[in-house]
């Protein structure tokens, strides 16, 4: 059964630290991997996907990780801002059609 | 719109009640998924449709809950009975979908489901 384990579970940092959020996934079996981010009372708003065969995905100051034989995905922000204060979710496409998610990263970036 | 609208966003029921929660999918999109976020908890997989294939039902919590998708389109989830652990934020996603391979999902902005 694929599991999804998200650490830390919260996180503070100052404004312009560089961070990493972690993600592992017990089934290396999986067809892509997908960060997520969620703000308070709102729905998910999609910032990198990585297929399988992929090793890495960029999108501005976000650069996502993926190795799939140790079942460990990162999130790597760089230079954080206030504005990147949220909770990050990463989620597994395994086998069929289900998708599972992690618990999810509640970051707080300080001004 | 472009997004992936649902509605209501916010729907309060008594215990006992049935309820309906729509979704819109992204206009192209062939599969489509929904979600379950309870208070502090993570997203829990209910249901996911791609085109005219069965449904794949294996999230579904009890068979007080089904879900259809008319046209390959629209979806609605049904809740029958409601109970209060039902209470929750249900969400909708869509996708490009095809066998084997897995496109970016984008999700609406939930329906927030409150039993009383």
């Amino acid at each position: 059964k694929q599991e999804v384990t998200q650490i830390p579970a919260a996180l503070s940092v100052p404004e312009g630290e560089n961070l990493v959020l972690n993600c592992s996934f017990t089934d290396s079996a999986i067809y892509n991997l997908q960060w997520f981010r969620q703000d308070p009372g709102k729905g998910l708003t999609s910032l990198l996907l990585i297929q399988s065969s992929q090793r890495e995905q960029t999108s501005g100051r976000l650069n996502a990780s993926l190795d799939k034989s140790s079942g460990r995905s990162t999130l790597y922000i760089a230079a954080s801002q206030p504005g990147d204060s949220a909770t990050y979710l990463c989620a597994v496409r395994a086998g069929g059609f289900k998708t599972i998610f992690g618990a999810g990263t509640r970051l707080f970036v300080k001004a | 719109g472009a997004g992936v609208s649902q509605s209501p966003s916010n729907k309060v029921t008594e215990k006992g009640k049935d309820v309906e929660l729509r979704c819109d999918p992204i206009s192209g999109h062939t599969a489509l998924y929904w979600y379950r976020q309870s208070l502090g908890q993570g997203l829990e997989f209910l249901i996911y449709f791609q085109g005219n294939s069965a449904p794949d039902k294996s999230g579904l919590p009890s068979d007080r809950f089904s879900a259809e998708r008319t046209g390959g389109s629209v979806s609605t989830l049904t809740i029958q009975r409601t109970q209060q652990e039902d209470s929750a934020v249900y969400l909708c996603a869509s996708s490009f979908g095809l066998a084997g391979v897995g496109y970016e999902q984008f999700f609406g902005p939930g329906t927030r489901l409150t039993v009383l």
